[in-house]
């Protein structure tokens, strides 16, 4: 079956303007994570979606930052008003269940987003 | 935010070698740890997932320890080969919603 996948696989954008990322997770998988990777850092936890909820949303980073679930399956993630800092890989994950005892999570290719 | 630790950075072997790297983290309230191997353009792929104290997980030629006391888990690959490079990645779960990853270990092989 098809894996999870990420839509676009490249961004570059001026600084200011507003991005919208998709995630279309593993058919079935009812939790849905995001993540980061800036320039010579290790993975960020933005948000999981249980569902078509967030409960927590602490991981994002500001509130230009914001992300969606509909329908149980895509979600997108929308940063507004991107800045420079902003440029990073950004990757999406989704497993059968939400990750509690080790549930395995599975990885789309990422989006890499540059922001001029 | 919880500081998971990889060690070493960077790793050159040349093939045949065996080698090894460390996860470290705070051991109070672990509920579970991955390691994933990350290829350059591609997506992180699961490795293993440990839960209990002692655990022990083998794939071919790559195994892995779990040490929850003390706070440090060992990937171990025998015979590396080139196709071994990659960045290896831990992370942590511990409140069910959070999930910690190490900044990695970078391997590279030389043929």
């Amino acid at each position: 079956g098809a894996g999870v996948s990420q839509s676009p696989s490249n961004k570059v954008t001026e600084k200011g303007k507003d991005v919208e990322l998709r995630c279309d997770p593993i058919s079935g998988h009812t939790a849905l994570y995001w993540y980061r990777q800036s320039l010579g850092q290790g993975l960020e936890f933005l948000i999981y979606f249980q569902g078509n909820s967030a409960p927590d949303k602490s991981g994002l980073p500001s509130d230009r930052f914001s992300a969606e679930r509909t329908g149980g399956s895509v979600s997108t993630l929308t940063i507004q008003r991107t800045q420079q800092e902003d440029s990073a890989v950004y990757l999406c994950a989704s497993s059968l269940v939400l990750h509690i005892r080790g549930e395995t999570q599975y990885f789309g290719p990422g989006t890499r987003l540059l922001v001029l | 935010i919880l500081n998971v630790e990889q060690s070493p950075q960077s790793l050159h072997v040349q093939e045949g070698d065996s080698t090894n790297f460390t996860c470290s983290f705070p051991s109070s309230n672990f509920y579970a740890l991955h390691w994933y191997r990350w290829e350059t353009a591609k997506s992180p792929e699961a490795l293993f997932v440990m839960t209990l104290n002692g655990d022990e997980k083998k794939k071919g030629r790559i195994s892995a320890t779990l040490n929850t006391k003390e706070g440090y888990s060992y990937l171990y690959i025998k015979g590396s080969q080139p196709e071994d490079s990659a960045t290896y990645l831990c992370a942590l779960g511990y409140n069910f919603n959070k999930f910690y990853f190490g900044s990695g270990t970078k391997l590279n092989v030389k043929p």
